[in-house]
């Protein structure tokens, strides 16, 4: 099976950096990726890591290690509209297995 | 414009009857996905198609039904079995099960069971 923790809330403030925590136990895996969530509304893809390092789209980046099981999602220059839920989620051959999500909560 | 619709947005419906949720998409995607959300949870897979007329379990598929006789349609049958149907019901697509890294997803569908 599969198993994925991130932090339930995070917050920060307008302009800041943050970083959300995946960490993960699988038995197949193939990557690492995020989905954002506006409360209510359907999630949406921003990145996906299959190999070790950093990946860069925008404000956003993520990274991966898949030695240490455990991945993040970078989110610079905070912007109110990135107030939202943040999924990691395993990619297995046919599937993704989602984590709770973190709520991110960005203040002025 | 290409994308997944989900109807209606809003289901209420009585404690023992069954219930269809609508999924279309017209992104000529091959593999469709159902997500069941919990309150202050991530999503949980009920049931997946890789082609027409073939589907397979999820982690959660009892009390759930589908079918896939068209490659645009994905619709999930919430039966009296299900002993907890009250949740947000997300319907998803992908080019493919394997080797896609992306899914999209609909607007999603509240069940309410009274």
């Amino acid at each position: 099976g599969q198993s994925l923790e991130q932090p339930s809330e995070v917050t920060a403030v307008e302009g800041a950096i943050v970083q959300i925590n995946c960490t993960y136990q699988t038995s197949g895996f193939y990557g690492l990726s995020w989905y954002q969530q506006h409360d209510g509304g359907a999630p949406t893809f921003l990145s996906y890591n299959a190999l070790d390092g950093l990946e860069e789209t925008g404000r956003f980046s993520s990274f991966l290690s898949r030695s240490d099981s455990y991945g993040y999602l970078l989110l610079q220059e905070l912007q109110m509209k990135d107030s939202a839920s943040y999924f990691c989620a395993v990619r297995g051959y046919s599937t993704l297995t989602f984590g709770k999500g973190t709520m991110l909560l960005v203040s002025p | 414009d290409g994308g997944i619709t989900q109807s209606p947005k809003y289901l209420f419906r009585k404690e023992g009857q069954n219930v269809t949720l609508s999924c279309e998409q017209n992104l000529n995607h091959d593999a469709m996905y159902w997500y069941r959300q919990d309150p202050g949870q991530g999503l949980r897979l009920i049931y997946y198609s890789q082609i027409v007329n073939d589907f397979q379990k999820g982690d959660i598929a009892e009390g759930y039904s589908v079918s896939r006789e068209k490659k645009e349609s994905f619709p999930l049958t919430v039966t009296s079995a299900q002993k907890n149907p009250t949740a947000f019901y997300l319907c998803a697509s992908s080019l493919r099960t394997s080797g896609s890294n992306e899914q999209f997803f609909g607007p999603g569908t509240r069940l309410t069971v009274l």
